[in-house]
Parts: structure tokens; sequence; C-alpha cells
């Protein structure tokens, strides 16, 4: 069985500064990771993902993660928060066994001014 | 690519009503999805498909959900009768194996 961790439910970031969110992941198989974000009323967007490639992967906005097997993380990170940033922010796993998504509880990001 | 397209975007029912969403997957893609996402438990896997052929429906909550995937390009939803607390946004997501979740914009369903 899969499952995410998400370790804040709310981060607080002035504009400017760096951005840190926090996943932790459980998985029986080799694992599939993606970070996706959601803004008020909007769907789901990719922002990257893992797939047994580079261990530090780049994605869309600046954003970029880095898989530590070891420590069974895929923290995603920004250098400097931006205003869109605010929105919520789901750490998501799949088991390349069965192709599920298993979602964290979501990190709501605010983002001050 | 229009991406995965979701109708409507919007749905208001009376409870007892009969609900069908409908789900257009990117064409190519071999997985379709359908996820729950409501303030109390977020998002939920309800039922996926491989091929047309559902695989896993063990998130379907209630008999008086169905899903089923006609042809590649085709998917429902259905809820039948409506209650108040199936109000919640439904998405439709579909994937080339794992090389990349695609979610549509969903579908606002509230039961009144």
């Amino acid at each position: 069985a899969q499952s995410v961790t998400q370790l804040d439910s709310h981060v607080s970031v002035s504009e400017g500064t760096p951005v840190l969110l926090r996943c932790n992941y459980s998985s029986s198989y080799s694992p599939s990771l993606f970070w996706y974000v959601q803004h008020p009323n909007k769907g789901l967007q990719l922002l990257l993902k893992y797939t047994s490639a580079a261990t530090l992967v780049k994605g869309i906005n600046g954003f970029e993660a880095e898989f530590k097997k070891s420590e069974t993380s895929f923290h995603l990170t920004k250098p400097s928060a931006h205003m869109s940033d605010a929105a919520e922010y789901f750490c998501v796993v799949s088991d390349t066994n069965d192709y599920k998504l298993s979602f964290g509880a979501g990190t709501t990001v605010t983002v001050r001014a | 690519d229009a991406g995965v397209i979701q109708s409507p975007r919007h749905e208001v029912t009376e409870m007892g009503q009969e609900v069908t969403l409908r789900c257009k997957p990117i064409s190519g893609h071999d997985y379709l999805f359908w996820y729950r996402q409501t303030m109390m438990r977020g998002l939920e896997l309800l039922i996926y498909f491989n091929n047309n052929v559902p695989i896993d429906d063990s998130g379907m909550p209630e008999d008086r959900f169905s899903a089923k995937m006609p042809n590649a390009s085709f998917s429902t939803l259905k809820i039948q009768p409506s209650e108040p607390r199936d109000s919640a946004v439904y998405f439709c997501a579909s994937s080339f194996r794992t090389y990349g979740y695609t979610f549509g914009s969903g579908t606002r369903l509230t039961v009144v």
C-alpha cells in the first residue's frame, strides 16, 4: 500500500522568501512522486514529477523537489515566493504496480506582501 | 491538445434526481480516473479504468454511484438517486501509464 504525509497543513511566507513544503511517502514498490497545485476554485495542475530518473526534479514556475529514498521524502522548494504561488499544494504517490494516485491532505500556502 | 474535458462545470440538482458527469480523456491515454474532492475528506479515488476496463472501484461510496467507459474517448459517472452529501467537486484524470496524469477542470456538484 502507498501513502503520503504532508507535514504542514499551512505554510505562510513573505514574498521573495524561500518556500519549503514537506512530504514523506511510503510505498511497497518503486514509487512515482508528483506535486500538484490547485488555485482556488480551479483544477489540479502538475508542478513536477519524479519517475526514477534524476533525484532532483525541476518543475514549472521555479519549483523543484528532491527525492531522498533514505528519508522517504520528496520536499518541494522554491527560492523566492511570488504572490501568485498562493494556493493549495498536494504531494502525490503512485506505485508503478497499479498506477493509482494517493494524495496527501494538502498544504495551503499563503504569501504575504 | 485540449486536455481532459469535463462537463458540466457546475451542476445543481435536487435530492433524488439522477446526475451524470462526463469526461473526455486525452487521446492516447490508457488510464482514466475519477476523483472526488470535499473539504472533509480531501481527494478520494472513486474508480479507475485501464483500456476502458474498470480495474478498481473500491472507492465508489455506494451502489448509487456507477461509472462506465464505453470507449477510449468517453467516460461517465452517474449518481442515482443523488443526496446532499454527494455535493463535492468531481475530477476526471487521464494518463499514459505513469508518464503524466492530467486532470480536468472538475465538475462542482451541489445537491439541494
